[in-house]
């Protein structure tokens, strides 16, 4: 069974630009919860997307979107962008929401990451 | 404030000893979740343990175990006998599920297991 895979690993972007990221999940997953990754931040929530529908978002500016498809794979954007979106973005897929995660037993499963580079 | 607070930023130990990672989590809710994630050089989490707030047994899986407390809201981690595969940042974290939202993310402890 194929992991969660994230494309582009590697991007390059200058301040203004705009990028957009890629995750396909797990086969047969629907949930997919997006991630970023700073050195000074740590670990922070996006927002998560459960059959096409986003359920949670985190504390990010509205420059920062996604959206889900019908085969559950998902994407986000990141408008005008600052030097400080330079992060590594992780996506993870569960069968279940996030909020049923842990009840339920599953768990989440995390792609490779997409390292961004804002210049 | 911090949901999920792991002091110690940094942890060096020689292979073969036992280290423990500390992770202290803040809640008002009666249930919750916690998790610890490893995440290797290579940059890709990997799901360690989930553990709810009913469930204070301790647990041990292989060379691993687990010391949940709800008295100190701690949820520690050991790793027995180390090895230099076990070298990577670990995370702890909490999913509340009053709000069910969103997980808790501890800023994680580096992990250096020296041969």
């Amino acid at each position: 069974k194929a992991g969660v895979t994230q494309t582009p690993r590697y991007l390059i972007k200058t301040r203004g630009q705009q990028v957009t990221l890629s995750c396909s999940p797990i086969s047969g997953h629907r949930s997919v919860s997006w991630y970023q990754q700073t050195p000074g931040q740590g670990l922070q929530f996006l927002f998560e997307y459960f059959s096409e529908t986003q359920r949670n978002k985190g504390n990010f500016p509205g420059r920062f979107s996604g959206r889900q498809f019908s085969n559950s794979r998902s994407e986000m954007n990141v408008s005008t962008l600052e030097l400080g979106d330079s992060a590594l973005y992780l996506c993870a897929s569960s069968l279940v929401p996030m909020g049923s995660l842990g009840r339920t037993g599953d768990t989440q499963y995390f792609g490779p990451g997409t390292r961004l580079t804002v210049l | 404030a911090q949901k999920v607070t792991q002091a110690q930023t940094e942890i060096s130990v020689v292979e073969k000893e036992d280290v423990t990672l500390d992770c202290v989590y803040e809640t008002r809710d009666t249930t919750y979740y916690l998790f610890w994630y490893k995440q290797p050089p290579s940059g890709e989490l990997v799901f360690l343990i989930r553990r709810n707030s009913f469930d204070e047994q301790n647990e041990i899986s292989g060379r691993y175990s687990w010391n949940f407390q709800k008295s100190t809201s701690s949820f520690n981690f050991t790793i027995t006998a180390s090895q230099v595969v076990d070298s990577a940042v670990y995370f702890c974290a909490l999913s509340e599920a009053g709000t069910g939202n969103q997980f808790y993310f501890g800023t994680g402890t580096s992990l250096t297991v020296i041969p």
